[in-house]
């Protein structure tokens, strides 16, 4: 069966320091792969998509990034944090014909 | 991408059944509608999904009308577990979450 897995799972950074959240999914192939982000209290916003390796489409331009080095691996990076950076991060796979997305255990970001 | 209206907040008693109706007036013809669930500090977890037509599970009742630009997620005999916020999610490649609805149910 497929599972998804992201890590750390809370963390505390400070103002300026970089960022690196993982995830990846096994189970499966090729799989469509995203990140989103919901503040506390808010709905889900679509961060970044990406369909195979190296091929990453952003939604909200803003102070991060994502890249897939491997077919199954996802990562969300930012060079340097902001306050508005603080939230709950998940990451989703979904198979490549598929309808359905399948959601990880999320990541508690908290910017200070 | 199709925007999605839901009803921001729905309250119901234990027993109840429970319709929440989501608006997405600009679907794609090749999109599904899926329905997720979320409790706090926890990621989506799939509920139903349907295309047209009327689907059920072992959870869940799904209404969508020929026109497509709504569905209606129907939640029969809730229970105090049933608490949590609902998201239609309209969609195939790229799928967009609105507010979601938050269902409280009360004793």
């Amino acid at each position: 069966s497929q599972t998804i897995h992201q890590w750390p799972a809370t963390l505390v950074q400070p103002v300026g320091s970089p960022l690196s959240l993982e995830c990846t999914v096994e189970g499966t192939s090729n799989p469509n792969l995203y990140w989103y982000r919901q503040a506390a209290g808010r709905g889900l916003q679509l961060l970044f998509y990406s369909v195979g390796i190296g091929q990453i489409s952003s939604e909200v331009p803003q102070n991060l990034s994502a890249s897939r080095p491997q077919d199954r691996q996802f990562i969300l990076s930012s060079k340097k944090l902001l306050l508005s950076d603080s939230g709950f991060y998940l990451c989703a796979w979904r198979a490549g014909g598929g309808n359905t997305i399948y959601f990880g255990e999320g990541s508690w970001l908290t910017v200070v | 991408l199709a925007k999605t209206t839901q009803p921001i907040s729905m309250d119901s008693y234990e027993g109840q059944e429970v319709n929440i109706t989501c608006s997405h007036n600009n679907i794609a013809t090749n999109d599904y509608i899926t329905w997720y669930q979320q409790f706090p500090s926890q990621g989506p977890r799939f509920i139903i999904q349907g295309y047209k037509t009327k689907v059920t599970n072992e959870v869940a009742s799904l209404f969508i009308p020929a026109d497509r630009k709504s569905s209606t997620l129907s939640l029969p005999r809730v229970s105090l577990s049933d608490t949590a916020v609902y998201y239609c999610s309209p969609g195939a490649q790229k799928l967009v979450f609105g507010q979601g609805t938050r269902l409280t149910i009360n004793p």
